[in-house]
C-alpha cells in the first residue's frame, strides 16, 4: 500500500492555461474526495466521488473545474483558463467508505502557481 | 452548516513543555471530529478523531483530544513537546449522522513551533 498519490506534486503554469492533476488512491477505497487549500487557510471540500459517481460539488468548483473517476480509480482534476486565484495546493484524498470507523488517507498534493 | 475555530494562528513551546491547541467548532448535529498534522509540503495526517463513545481521545505521537459538548471543544494537548512535533495542525468537523458526514469543514490551522 503505496497510500493516495497525486501527480505532478508542483505545477506552475501561465495565466489562461489548462492544466489537469491525477490522483490515484488508495486500491480498495471506494470514495474520494479533492480539497483546495490556499495560503494561511484550511483544507476547502471541493467534491467528492463514490466509485465513478461524482456525488456533490462545492460551490467553490466554479465552471471551469470538472472532475472526473472514470472508473472509479484514479480522478483527475482539470482547472480551464486559469486564474490567478487558483494558485492553491490541491489534496486528494479517499476512503473506503465513511463513519465511525473510517478515516480519510490524504495525498502529498499539487502546488499550483498561475503566473 | 458548520465551523471550525482554531483560537491563535502560532503556538510557540519550549521541547518538554505542554502543547495545548485550541479547537471550538458549531455544528447543528452531533459531529465527528478530527485533528491532523500536516509537516511541510506533505499532506494531511490523521492524529486522533472524535465520532462517539469516550469523549477523551488518545491519538498517534502521544497527543490526546477531550470532546466536551457543553463547551463546543475539541482541544489537543501533548504532555511533553518534541522537536519533532513543530508542524502545522488542522482541526475539523463534520456531521456525525448527517448525509454528508464524509465533507470535512477544517479551521485555519495552528503553527506550532518548538523551541530548544
Amino acid at each position: 500500500d503505496t497510500g493516495v498519490s497525486q501527480d505532478p506534486r508542483h505545477k506552475i503554469t501561465k495565466r489562461g492555461q489548462n492544466v489537469t492533476f491525477r490522483c490515484d488512491p488508495i486500491s480498495e477505497h471506494n470514495r474520494l474526495y479533492w480539497y483546495r487549500q490556499t495560503l494561511g487557510q484550511g483544507p476547502e471540500f471541493l467534491t467528492y466521488f463514490q466509485n465513478e459517481a461524482q456525488l456533490e460539488k462545492s460551490r467553490l468548483l466554479s465552471d471551469r473545474f470538472s472532475a472526473e473517476r472514470p472508473k472509479g480509480s484514479f480522478s483527475t482534476l482539470e482547472i480551464q483558463r486559469t486564474e490567478q486565484g487558483d494558485s492553491a495546493m490541491y489534496l486528494c484524498a479517499s476512503s473506503l467508505g465513511w463513519g465511525e470507523g473510517t478515516e480519510a488517507f490524504f495525498g502529498q498534493g499539487t502546488r499550483l502557481t498561475v503566473v | 452548516a458548520q465551523s471550525v475555530t482554531q483560537l491563535g494562528s502560532h503556538v510557540s513551546v519550549s521541547e518538554g513543555a505542554l502543547v495545548l491547541l485550541r479547537c471550538n467548532y458549531s455544528s447543528s448535529v452531533p459531529p465527528y471530529l478530527f485533528w491532523y498534522v500536516q509537516y511541510p509540503n506533505q499532506g494531511l495526517q490523521l492524529l486522533l478523531k472524535y465520532t462517539t463513545g469516550a469523549t477523551l481521545v488518545k491519538g498517534i505521537n502521544g497527543f490526546e483530544a477531550e470532546f466536551k459538548k457543553s463547551e463546543t471543544s475539541f482541544h489537543l494537548t501533548k504532555p511533553s513537546a518534541h522537536m519533532s512535533d513543530a508542524a502545522e495542525y488542522f482541526c475539523a468537523v463534520s456531521e456525525g449522522s448527517g448525509g454528508s458526514n464524509y465533507k470535512l469543514t477544517f479551521g485555519k490551522g495552528t503553527l506550532l513551533t518548538v523551541n530548544p
